[in-house]
This record gives C-alpha cells, sequence and structure tokens, in this order.
C-alpha cells in the first residue's frame, strides 16, 4: 500500500518561532506535492504546491527531494493564526494521498 | 473568488437507508473529487471523475457508493443502504487539470444512527 507519512506532532512553539515539518511517501511514481492546511472541523485549504527546485510563499518555503522521496514545509515567524493541522499531500495520478497530518499550535 | 460548494452541511440518516450528497464544483473545471474523514482520522480518497466516468476509486468506493454528474453545474455521491461507519465528514473538491491543485468545499456532515 502506498503511504504518505507524516509526523502527527503536536508542535507547540512561541509566537515568532520558526518550525519545520517533514513528509515521507513511499510512491516513486508520485507526480506532484502539496501542502494543506486544515482546522478543526473544516476543509483542506491549500497552502502551497511543492515543486522540485523549493518553493517560497512569505514565510512559507516548501521543498521536494524526489531521490529520499521527502517533502519538507518550513514556517518561519510563527504567527497565532498558524495553528492548524498540516496536511502533506501526494498526488498520483488520479488518486491523492494524505497525510495523517501535524498539529501545530502557536501560543502568544 | 469562485468556491466549491457542497449541500447539506449535515446530514442525519437512519442505517439502511440512502443518502445522496451534492456538490457544486468550481464552473471551469473538469476534474472532480470525493474523499471522506472520520472523526480524528485522515481524508481518504474515495473517487475521481472526469469526462462524464469514474477514471480512479478506492477501496472504500464498493458497490453501495455511486457518483454522477446529472448536469452541467452538480456531482453527487450516493451512498444506497448507509451504515454506521459512513459517519463521516465528506468532502467534494474540483481541479481545473489532472494532478493540479484540488480546492475543497466545506464538507457534509453525515451521521447514520
Amino acid at each position: 500500500r502506498k503511504e504518505v507519512e507524516q509526523d502527527p506532532g503536536p508542535f507547540n512553539v512561541p509566537e515568532g518561532a520558526t518550525v519545520a515539518f517533514n513528509c515521507t511517501y513511499s510512491n516513486s511514481a508520485s507526480q506532484s506535492f502539496f501542502w494543506y492546511r486544515q482546522d478543526c472541523r473544516k476543509e483542506p485549504k491549500l497552502l502551497m504546491s511543492v515543486y522540485s527546485s523549493g518553493n517560497e510563499d512569505g514565510r512559507f518555503t516548501a521543498q521536494l527531494n524526489r531521490a529520499s522521496q521527502y517533502i519538507s514545509l518550513l514556517i518561519r515567524d510563527s504567527k497565532l493564526s498558524d495553528s492548524a493541522t498540516y496536511l502533506c499531500v501526494v498526488n498520483e495520478g488520479n488518486d491523492m494521498r494524505f497525510g495523517a497530518g501535524t498539529r501545530l499550535t502557536v501560543k502568544p | 473568488e469562485p468556491e466549491v460548494t457542497q449541500t447539506p452541511s449535515h446530514q442525519v440518516t437512519q442505517m439502511g437507508q440512502e443518502v445522496i450528497l451534492r456538490c457544486v464544483p468550481i464552473s471551469n473545471h473538469l476534474y472532480f473529487y470525493w474523499y471522506r474523514q472520520i472523526l480524528g482520522q485522515k481524508v481518504e480518497f474515495l473517487v475521481s471523475f472526469y469526462n462524464n466516468e469514474i477514471s480512479e476509486k478506492s477501496e472504500i468506493f464498493d458497490d453501495q457508493f455511486s457518483v454522477e454528474r446529472p448536469d452541467g453545474s452538480n456531482f453527487t455521491l450516493k451512498i444506497r443502504s448507509t451504515k454506521l461507519e459512513d459517519s463521516a465528514m465528506y468532502f467534494c473538491a474540483s481541479s481545473g487539470g489532472q494532478g493540479n491543485e484540488q480546492f475543497f468545499g466545506p464538507g457534509t456532515r453525515l451521521t447514520v444512527l
């Protein structure tokens, strides 16, 4: 069975901290990669796509290592509003596989 | 900003009854999906739909499930004879291309009694 694995956390960090999440996937044929965030009892919302060259969107940086089948998300200068569950998502053609998510709580 | 909508937001049904969950994907999207999330668990893929047919389905999507695009805007998930273990949040999603980012609706919470 093809899996997407994440550290479930929880990560409890103070405001302003830098935090990194990791994700591994088992299907080497996976084609595209994403980070989503999910607030309690809400739908997943796209945070960013992950490209082979790495990409940055404001305080968020995503990296992909295809050789190691590893994806990461770095959040700098974390805000209270960053508190959520972060989902690593791997696309395998017509099928998106979700990790179980990493719970982040940012405290004042 | 265009968004995926779903109705109803909450559906309560008796075991053995049929339910239909409705979704309106983003209007220019061509790929449609259903997922479920049992409380406290991860999001699980059910089915993808393109060009008026199922393109992939998971092992969860057995004979009690079916999908339909009855007109140009709605995309439905039917569960024929609900079981207690079907209680979950059901999310619809759509994307503009295969492998593209998917946009999720707010979900329908299904409770089977």
